[in-house]
């Protein structure tokens, strides 16, 4: 069925250093990809996302990349700070946009 | 945040209960979702809505079901309760389907016991 997969599961970088999160989805046809941020007992919110007719989106020290032709996308977080601590959730969209399918999340720990 | 609650907050039952979570939202979106969150799965849906009274099934449905007989409110029922159903519930609101940025309410935490 539609899945979206992510890895790593944990990431742990020490402050300054880079974080690269990475997904997979199933369905060729999807063409939005958000990614989510959700702090401790918070609820997740948007930070970036990508459409399918571009295949690198920044802003700040966020950027994500898309290769429609691998079916993959990543979450790339520079100068990583305490406050970027979180889990982080990949998704995709499904079945003509009525649905995201989002991946069992990555849990990013930027020690100090 | 955007204007969207969901209540309880929290909720003890025990096996074999009907449980009703609630999301209200003011923010006049058509789209309405609802998803579990479980460690190690991410968030996923469990059914949603694209208008008053449709509605349509995700990928875990079994179990529960939905009502949405106005715009700002959206109701998830689990019939009979069982344990596999304790997790953390968030309802979550668009205004463009899946396509643009989705708000998510707080969260209703439910346990069964």
């Amino acid at each position: 069925g539609e899945n979206v997969e992510q890895h790593p599961s944990t990431l742990s970088v020490q402050e300054g250093d880079s974080a690269v999160i990475k997904c997979t989805y199933s369905d060729s046809a999807s063409n939005y990809f958000p990614w989510y941020k959700q702090e401790l007992g918070k609820r997740p919110q948007l930070i970036i996302d990508i459409r399918s007719n571009v295949g690198e989106k920044k802003d700040q020290r966020i950027a994500v990349t898309l290769n429609k032709t691998a079916k993959h996308f990543s979450l790339h977080i520079t100068e990583t700070q305490p406050e970027d601590s979180a889990v982080y959730f990949c998704a995709a969209v499904m079945e003509y946009g009525n649905k995201l399918v989002f991946g069992a999340g990555t849990i990013l720990r930027v020690k100090s | 945040d955007a204007g969207i609650t969901q209540s309880p907050r929290h909720k003890v039952t025990e096996t074999g209960t009907p449980v009703t979570l609630r999301c209200h939202q003011t923010e006049n979106h058509r789209y309405m979702y609802w998803y579990r969150q479980d460690p190690g799965h991410g968030l996923r849906l469990i059914h949603y809505s694209y208008g008053v009274k449709d509605t349509d099934k995700g990928e875990v449905s079994d179990g529960y079901s939905v009502s949405r007989s106005k715009t700002e409110d959206f109701l998830l029922t689990l019939e009979s309760a069982t344990s596999s159903q304790t997790s953390v519930y968030f309802c979550a609101i668009s205004g463009l389907a899946a396509y643009n940025e989705q708000f998510f309410g707080p969260g209703t935490r439910l346990t069964v016991l």
